[in-house]
């Protein structure tokens, strides 16, 4: 397992198109997290599924955002009627437990709304 | 609710110097975890470190320590001797065991600090 897997790397897309965003945990992790980062700050927590449960949201996840782990394995982020303050980078970061071992991230996938 | 601040933004320094990137947290919770990430150019987030509340004992690995001290809420991260490779946004960040809903653990991130080792 090479650790956490995201695609695509880079998105562009028009406002008001729908963007889809997925992640490959690795294999034997139960916690999934979705975050967003923005430039010159840190990343801010989205969303989490424990397997295929999605437990909870933040209120920074608005009704244009979308998440979902099927089976609890990859999951996707999809946002629909894209807007330019969408623009940043959308992290996802899964874990054992706790996260003992620390919240092991992907590279990200980075999205431009023009 | 909780917080960390990082209030050095960037720092420069010359290779073979230390460096101590300083990091303040706020929490209700009284057990709760600290974690530093290193953020290089690449942008995926390296874990460095995790440290629970109820350990305050000092950490060394290799060139990098770690100094927890509750009493000022304050887990502050030394580099010895920094090399080019250090250079890096390095982001502290904690995770309460109660506080956050559902029990997800969240990591809330400080701002970071840019690091830039001169060589």
């Amino acid at each position: 397992d090479t650790g956490v897997s995201q695609n695509p790397r880079h998105k562009i897309t028009k406002r008001g198109q729908n963007v889809t965003f997925r992640c490959d945990p690795i294999s034997e992790h139960n916690r999934l997290y979705w975050y967003r980062q923005t430039l010159g700050q840190g990343p801010e927590f989205l969303t989490y599924f424990q397997n295929e449960a999605q437990l909870e949201k933040s209120r920074l996840l608005s009704d244009r955002f979308s998440a979902e782990r099927p089976k609890g394995s990859f999951s996707t982020l999809e946002i629909q009627r894209t807007e330019q303050g969408d623009s940043a980078m959308y992290l996802c970061a899964s874990s054992l437990g706790q996260g003992r071992d620390g919240y092991t991230f992907g590279s990200g996938t980075r999205l431009t709304v023009v | 609710a909780q917080k960390v601040t990082q209030a050095q933004t960037e720092i420069s320094v010359v290779e073979k110097e230390d460096v101590t990137l300083d990091c303040v947290y706020e929490t209700r919770d009284t057990t709760y975890y600290l974690f530093w990430y290193k953020q290089p150019p690449s942008g995926e987030l390296v874990f460095l470190i995790r440290r629970n509340s109820f350990d305050e004992q000092n950490e060394i690995s290799g060139r990098y320590s770690w100094n927890f001290q509750k009493s000022t809420s304050s887990f502050n991260f030394t580099i010895t001797a920094s090399q080019v490779v250090d250079s890096a946004v390095y982001f502290c960040a904690l995770s309460e065991a109660q506080g956050s809903g559902a029990g997800s653990y969240q990591l809330t991130f400080g701002k970071g600090t840019k690091l830039s080792v001169i060589p």
